[in-house]
């Protein structure tokens, strides 16, 4: 069973530059989710989906977006990548039903 | 809004020893609770959650914890610890209706030590 599959597992960027990180579920759940996790801070809502074509912000959105055009599918876009933007990068999804949520791998985001 | 507070950034404790990690939380609204653990360079898994019933909850690999409603607490423990529990613990919350998105705590490192 795949469940949640994050790629790149590593990148490093320039300042500037931008990047997709890519998520897929194979879980038919309707939820999902963008995470960052920084050193002693937790993990920090970036944007959730409930469904495809539908997105919002959560926490700290400024500098991301997303888009949800399948059920399966939920990219993260970096704009201009900024040194704050360093961080671990997680994607979940979740079903209405079971409250547990799905973690992927997660990609480990470096901007130089 | 939702926060959650773990108490203590870090807990050292022996192998074979008791360890219990401290978890408060608030809300306005009625909310589930959990407890993840990272281990090094990978995803979080689900220890255990507390959704309705009865308020202790028992996990995976041995652990488990109370949810004290008055105290708005949600606090991990496992009776003896090994060496492979050695990981970075946890605990959210999620509303009970609604956006589902979990806010979570800053985490504790467990280190189990020989």
């Amino acid at each position: 069973n795949a469940g949640v599959t994050q790629t790149p597992k590593f990148r490093i960027l320039k300042i500037g530059q931008s990047m997709t990180l890519q998520c897929a579920q194979d879980m038919n759940h309707n939820y999902m989710y963008w995470y960052r996790q920084d050193p002693g801070m937790g993990l920090k809502l970036i944007y959730y989906s409930v469904g495809a074509g539908i997105t919002d912000k959560g926490e700290v959105p400024n500098g991301y977006n997303v888009s949800r055009s399948t059920t399966e599918d939920f990219p993260l876009r970096l704009e201009l990548a900024a040194p704050s933007q360093t961080s671990v990068y997680f994607c979940a999804s979740s079903s209405p039903q079971n409250t547990e949520a799905f973690f992927g791998q997660g990609t480990r985001l470096t901007v130089v | 809004a939702q926060s959650v507070t773990q108490l203590d950034s870090q807990v050292p404790v022996f192998e074979e020893a008791p360890v219990e990690l401290r978890c408060n939380y608030s809300s306005s609204v009625s909310v589930y609770l959990f407890w993840y653990v990272q281990y090094p360079n990978q995803g979080l898994q689900l220890l255990l959650k507390y959704l309705s019933g009865s308020t202790l909850v028992k996990g995976i690999n041995g652990f488990e914890a109370e949810f004290n409603k008055s105290q708005t607490s949600f606090h991990l423990r496992k009776p003896s610890v090994h060496i492979s529990d050695t990981a970075e613990y946890f605990c959210a919350v999620t509303p009970d209706t609604g956006r589902r998105a979990l806010t979570f705590g800053s985490g504790t490192r467990l280190q189990v030590q020989p």
